[in-house]
């Protein structure tokens, strides 16, 4: 069955600083990764995606993400953290087999400190 | 503006009570998702459904009930036999397709009063 792993709970960085929010993934076949951002009280924003191509995929707010296929590993970096990038980070896998629903990590909290 | 709406934004039931919470999407999306968070928490799925008239049961559907009528709108009624209702609802919606990621409602606070 597919998976993905969020290792941290909480990542605090200083602004200004690059910031990493981990994931790994567990797939049969080729993994179709994402990343998502929730602000409190909201519903989940796409951030990027991994479908094939370039490991480095760059998306919304100046975020980007490197997939490693010997690693199984989809870390979300940004090069400068600012104060609103605190928030809610969920990486996510596409099922290849059934219906192919997104199976959700468990999230990681990103803390930008001014 | 294409995108998906959910209503109200803030619910409160008695206990007892079932309460329905709408979604809707002009997306032209086939397949539709409810997931409860709960404070601080990662997502669970309740139920999803691929196309109208089908849906199936997520992790949690007990206590939680469905319907797919139209291909527009998936509303979640939270039954009195949902012991611990009190969350934060959110509803996506997609196309079918390993490619397509999910498009997320702003969400529907239920409390329990």
């Amino acid at each position: 069955a597919q998976s993905v792993a969020q290792p941290e709970d909480q990542v605090n960085v200083a602004e200004g600083n690059p910031l990493t929010v981990k994931c790994t993934y567990s797939v049969s076949g080729n993994p179709y990764l994402f990343w998502y951002v929730q602000y409190p009280n909201r519903g989940l924003q796409f951030l990027l995606k991994y479908i094939t191509g370039d490991n480095l995929v760059k998306g919304s707010y100046g975020f980007e993400a490197e997939f490693n296929k010997s690693q199984t590993s989809f870390h979300l970096k940004k090069p400068s953290a600012l104060v609103s990038d605190s928030a809610l980070y969920f990486c996510a896998v596409r099922e290849n087999t059934g219906f192919q629903k997104l199976v959700f990590g468990t999230g990681t909290r990103l803390l930008v400190s001014p | 503006d294409g995108g998906i709406t959910q209503s109200p934004k803030y619910l409160f039931r008695k206990e007892g009570q079932n309460v329905t919470l709408s979604c809707e999407q002009n997306l032209n999306h086939d397949a539709m998702y409810w997931y409860r968070q709960d404070p601080g928490q990662g997502l669970r799925l309740i139920y999803y459904s691929q196309i109208v008239n089908d849906f199936q049961k997520g992790d949690i559907a007990e206590g939680y009930s469905v319907s797919r009528e139209k291909k527009e709108s998936f509303p979640l009624t939270v039954t009195s036999a949902q012991k611990n209702p009190t969350a934060f609802y959110l509803c996506a919606s997609s196309r079918t397709g390993t490619a397509y990621g999910y498009t997320f409602g702003s969400g529907t606070r239920l409390t329990v009063v």
